[in-house]
């Protein structure tokens, strides 16, 4: 069965400074691997995601990520954050094959945001 | 477009009463999921759907019930509203196959007193 860990649950950056948010999964074959972002009182909206192809994905709003299969990883990176990245980003997996689509989301990473 | 939208956006139930959550998409997607989302949590799937008339329970079915009698709409039924119903509950919509990313709904906000 595939599984998603968000090691930190809660991450503070001052405006300006660059971001990682981690994730690691676990899943046989090759992934497909989905950050949403979850703004307060919203529902989830995807940042970016990798099914195929070149590892280093760009997604909105300046945020990219990378897919390191050695490592069982997909971490979030964003070279200056502002003060409206403040929320809570969800790393989720999906499964090739006959899974109707679903898809294992972590627990979630919350964002802080330093003036 | 208004993608996926969700009514009521809170409800306060009493132990014990019933209540249909609403949600309904325009993108004509076949696959549709309810999700709960507790503080502090991840979304744990509830029910999910392939298809008008196709429903699957998920990982946290009991207490919940569906239907799906049209592509666009999924309804999540609360029989007997307990406390630990009380969460945020999120539809989603996608097109299928695992690399398609699932298009949320707002939430609601639901407390069971």
């Amino acid at each position: 069965a595939q599984s998603v860990t968000q090691p930190d649950i809660h991450i503070t950056v001052s405006e300006g400074a660059s971001l990682e948010l981690r994730c690691n999964y676990s899943y046989g074959a090759t992934p497909y691997l989905f950050w949403y972002v979850q703004s307060p009182g919203q529902g989830l909206q995807l940042l970016l995601k990798y099914f195929s192809g070149d590892t280093l994905v760009q997604g909105i709003k300046g945020f990219e990520a990378e897919f390191k299969r050695s490592q069982s990883s997909f971490n979030l990176r964003k070279p200056s954050v502002h003060w409206s990245d403040a929320a809570e980003y969800f790393c989720a997996v999906g499964a090739q094959g006959t899974n109707a689509g679903k898809s294992t989301f972590g627990d979630g990473t919350t964002l802080t945001v330093k003036p | 477009n208004a993608g996926v939208t969700q009514t009521p956006k809170f409800r306060i139930l009493k132990i014990g009463q019933s209540m249909t959550l609403q949600c309904t998409q325009d993108m004509n997607h076949n696959y549709m999921y309810w999700y709960r989302q507790d503080p502090g949590m991840g979304l744990k799937l509830i029910y999910y759907s392939v298809g008008a008339g196709i429903t699957d329970k998920g990982e946290v079915p009991n207490g919940y019930n569906v239907s799906r009698s049209t592509t666009e709409d999924f309804p999540l039924r609360l029989e007997l509203a307990a406390p630990s119903q009380t969460s945020v509950y999120f539809c989603a919509a996608t097109r299928g196959q695992g690399y398609n990313e699932q298009y949320f709904g707002p939430g609601t906000r639901l407390t069971v007193t």
